[in-house]
């Protein structure tokens, strides 16, 4: 079993759409979620994170984990074409390595 | 914002050469590490250093690999003899513990695409 599972996509929604990319990990240990963006071509930009079971929100985005069931969702409301990218999800724990889904690209369409 | 950044931005050699991916990571930053990523695969890590000295690396990371942070700012990755299958965007990250949220935050650098012909 991967140590991360993610859904490849890709997914399309038309813009103003709610979105939900989902990982689900098999690693205990992991103690934080993080949640990455990546453009074409570019770094991974570090869009959210939590580290507890529940939600966390900030503006249009709402990171979830539920540790019980091991499963991690970034969720994306009023979506945007400037939301178009691959969303990364990364588990951690302290400062090891990271260990990266292979993240679901998404297309917002206008 | 402090950012991480990565030179060059494309480096073309050929199988055999040796090549040294350059990263400058945040200034204030004590964690380092190099990951990778094969056009249309996931990010996979390489190695990470603190205090001079590798933590932590997978078995990607082997004898024709070295990292060096060579003065008090810039940390490189060395590739001794490329083969065709280093060809992959390399990712430079740098992180501090946030006693704010007790997480270790990485920040990655914008990449440096290897091409090996």
């Amino acid at each position: 079993q991967k140590e991360v599972e993610q859904d490849p996509g890709p997914l399309s929604v038309p813009e103003g759409a709610i979105v939900s990319l989902n990982c689900t990990y098999s690693n205990s240990a992991f103690q934080y979620f993080m949640w990455y963006r990546q453009y074409s071509r570019k770094g991974p930009e570090l869009l959210m994170y939590t580290y507890s079971s529940g939600n966390k929100e900030d503006g249009r985005f709402t990171a979830q984990v539920d540790k019980s069931s091991k499963y991690i969702s970034l969720f994306i409301r009023d979506s945007q074409p400037s939301d178009s990218a691959t969303y990364l999800c990364a588990p951690g724990e302290g400062r090891r390595a990271l260990t990266f889904g292979s993240g679901t690209r998404l297309q917002v369409q206008p | 914002e402090p950012e991480v950044t990565q030179t060059p931005s494309h480096q073309v050699t050929q199988m055999g050469q040796e090549v040294i991916l350059r990263c400058v990571p945040i200034s204030n930053h004590l964690y380092f590490y190099w990951y990778r990523q094969i056009l249309g695969q996931k990010v996979e890590f390489l190695v990470s250093f603190y205090n001079n000295e590798i933590s932590e690396k997978s078995e990607i990371f082997d004898d024709q690999f070295s990292v060096e942070r060579p003065d008090g700012s810039n940390f490189t990755l060395k590739i001794r003899s490329t083969k065709l299958e280093d060809s992959a965007m390399y990712f430079c990250a740098s992180s501090e513990f946030d006693p704010g949220t007790g997480l270790y935050e990485q920040y990655f650098g914008p990449g440096t695409r290897l091409t090996v012909t």
